[in-house]
């Protein structure tokens, strides 16, 4: 069965650094998102992605933040200067349209920044 | 602001008894919901989603009810199994062409063999 990846499973960084965090979504998708979650709160909506460009994006996602999607099978998210309240899990999920409950998340990104 | 959110944050309950999960929204636009699940260390799995046009939707071992009226979401589960052991989470969207998903804090729900 198709699945979301994402690399790495833990990322540790240093205050002010820059992440990449890597997906590769199911191969047929055309949508992207990016979700995070805090620990021990709610997965929060990032931003949407289509057509190589952002459909939607939330109040999280600032200046610091930017996707791409540098070839045909990866996604990415970028944090340009890494705060310590970034730390959390980073989803990414995908879906073969606008049938919004159908996005298939992947295992996440537990990013920890010290 | 408006959010949704969930009235018990565990739930514990013996195999084979049905589990209910409730949520509770605020966000009158809304009008497609979707119950997600979410085992430790995985992302969130779709489980079963409903449109404002129904009131009640059966899948497998689970039924997602709707009352619009009280703005209130349900998660019943069947038969109970260790397995359904995670922390649950109902999000809502609106119909506004995109998927942006607002989700609730979740309940953990514990099955004991």
């Amino acid at each position: 069965e198709p699945e979301v990846t994402q690399t790495p499973s833990h990322q540790v960084t240093q205050m002010g650094q820059e992440v990449i965090l890597r997906c590769v979504p199911i191969s047929n998708h055309l949508y992207f998102y990016w979700y995070r979650q805090i620990l021990g709160q709610k997965v929060e909506f990032l931003v949407s992605f289509y057509n190589n460009e952002i459909s939607e994006k939330s109040e999280i996602f600032d200046d610091q933040f930017s996707v791409e999607r540098p070839d045909g099978s990866n996604f990415t998210l970028k944090i340009r200067s890494t705060k310590l309240e970034d730390s959390a899990m980073y989803f990414c999920a995908s879906s073969e349209d606008f049938s919004r409950g159908e996005q298939f998340f992947g295992p996440g990104t537990r990013l920890t920044v010290l | 602001g408006e959010s949704v959110g969930l009235h018990l944050p565990t739930l514990s309950v013996q195999e084979g008894d049905n589990s209910i999960i409730n949520c509770a929204y605020s966000n009158s636009a809304s009008d497609y919901f979707i119950w997600y699940k979410q085992e430790s260390g995985k992302g969130p799995q779709f489980i079963i989603d409903i449109r404002s046009n129904m009131d009640k939707r059966q899948g497998q071992r689970v039924t997602v009810l709707l009352n619009k009226t009280v703005k209130h979401l349900s998660l019943q589960i069947a038969a109970t199994q260790p397995g359904d052991s995670a922390v649950y989470f109902c999000a809502e969207t609106m119909n506004s062409g995109y998927s942006t998903l607002t989700f609730g804090k979740g309940t953990m729900l514990l099955v004991s063999p």
